[in-house]
């Protein structure tokens, strides 16, 4: 089991440009979800999807952040126009199982976005 | 406001002895609660989890304790080890049929065990 695959593991770019992360989730789980890390904030969920359906996207900041699940083993969180703001760790993790509500989730090792 | 809160940012240990690592939480409708190990460039890694239903559970060196009545849980890891250094991160849900089982993270406390 290779895990929860994120891609890239560091991004930097500047204001105004569009970036777009990945995930490649554990096969066979059936919930995906985006954290983002900052110091002030901590781990916070930005979105979450069932068997592919955006269910909860509360959290995501505003408007320039978008996430698509367009089938089982992809995921892409997009930010467009990117601000320097925006500048975190970005996690991806899975979930999946019979009981899968009390299943813990299986965390990527995060993209670091810098936005100059 | 914070859900789930870890009060101390850091704790420091010497190797053999305990790490008692806590968390507090303000909704009462959790009931589930995980604890995650955190290394620096990777992500959190799941250690342990305890349901509401009971007040102790244990694996190994690691064992968590919840007190519903107070909204405190802790993490005991006994002996403490220098490879238990890392960021630990107290979460919770609704688990059962509610909100999904979405995760809410404390902001961590990071152990270092000195040998």
């Amino acid at each position: 089991d290779a895990g929860v695959i994120q891609s890239p593991r560091h991004e930097v770019t500047e204001m105004g440009q569009e970036v777009t992360l990945r995930c490649k989730p554990i096969s066979g789980h059936n919930s995906l979800f985006w954290y983002r890390q900052t110091m002030m904030r901590g781990l916070e969920l930005l979105i979450y999807f069932n068997n592919n359906v955006p269910i909860d996207d509360s959290g995501m900041p505003e408007d320039r952040f978008s996430a698509k699940m367009p089938n089982a083993s992809f995921s892409t969180l997009k930010i467009q126009p990117s601000e320097p703001r925006d500048s975190a760790v970005y996690f991806c993790a899975s979930r999946g199982g019979r009981s899968s509500y009390n299943s813990p989730l299986h965390f990527g090792n995060g993209t670091r976005l810098t936005v100059t | 406001d914070q859900q789930v809160k870890q009060n101390s940012p850091s704790l420091s240990v010497q190797e053999g002895r305990i790490s008692i690592l806590n968390c507090d939480y303000t909704n009462s409708m959790f009931d589930y609660f995980l604890w995650y190990k955190k290394y620096p460039a990777e992500g959190p890694t799941f250690l342990i989890s305890i349901s509401s239903i009971k007040d102790k559970n244990e694996d190994g060196r690691f064992t968590v304790f919840l007190n519903k009545s107070a909204k405190h849980l802790s993490l005991h890891i006994v002996p403490s080890q220098p490879g238990d250094s890392a960021v630990y991160f107290c979460a919770a849900s609704e688990g059962y049929g509610g909100s999904q089982g979405n995760l809410i993270f404390g902001k961590g406390t990071k152990l270092s065990v000195k040998p």
